[in-house]
């Protein structure tokens, strides 16, 4: 079992729509989650993270964590066609403050 | 404020030839530094990761090495590169916890 999996999609909404973004990760140690997005042909970007089971907000993006299912989610509010690009979930692993990454999901958002 | 970059952004190798890819920060000191590979539709691999200068852990089994003669300075180097070593190059650090940001990124190309 791979320490985080994503489904690669693609995931396609409206501009306008809500995007939900799903991960599951497989260490139940894991204390912290992360978000980032990597438009194509660039390096990922931090969008957030989260520790605490439950909501956390940040303008449009809402990450989301259960840890008793082992998964984390990303919502994306009233979704841009900016929003378009690969989400890359992220878990820490053991040493040298290094994250597990997994291969993302493609979110095209549809004028 | 802190920075990282990393060059040549884009570079066509012939196979059997060397490979350096530099990677430098700015405003900061003794970070962890990191570099990844991204191959065409895979997730982000973890090659090498290095806590300090000359200190130097390899991830996986490979064509490729890796210095730290400065703080700031992380190098990835080949002496001999193959046809599977094109990919997306990311060097990474740690700013705080486990949070890692990445540069802008190198394109490799064997040929």
């Amino acid at each position: 079992q791979k320490e985080v999996e994503q489904n690669s999609g693609p995931l396609s909404v409206p501009e306008g729509a809500i995007a939900s973004l799903n991960c599951t990760y497989s260490d139940r140690g894991s204390q912290s989650f992360f978000w980032y997005r990597q438009y194509s042909g660039k390096s990922p970007e931090l969008i957030m993270f989260i520790y605490s089971n439950g909501d956390k907000e940040d303008g449009r993006f809402t990450a989301q964590l259960n840890k008793a299912s082992q998964y984390v989610s990303l919502l994306i509010r009233d979704s841009q066609p900016s929003d378009s690009a690969t989400y890359l979930c992220a878990v820490p692993r053991g040493g040298a403050n290094n994250l597990f990454f997994g291969t993302g999901t493609r979110l095209t958002v549809i004028p | 404020s802190q920075t990282i970059h990393q060059w040549p952004a884009t570079l066509v190798q012939p196979v059997g030839s060397p490979l350096s890819l530099e990677c430098t920060v700015e405003g900061t000191s003794n970070p962890n530094l990191y570099w990844y590979r991204q191959a065409a539709g895979r997730g982000l691999q973890l090659l090498f990761y290095s806590v300090g200068i000359g200190q130097i852990s390899s991830e996986v089994p490979q064509n490729l090495s890796a210095s730290r003669p400065q703080d700031r300075q992380f190098i990835l180097s080949s002496k001999k590169l193959l046809l599977s070593d094109s990919g997306f190059y990311l060097c990474a650090w740690v700013l705080s916890g486990n949070t890692i940001y990445f540069g802008e990124g190198s394109w490799l190309t064997v040929v």
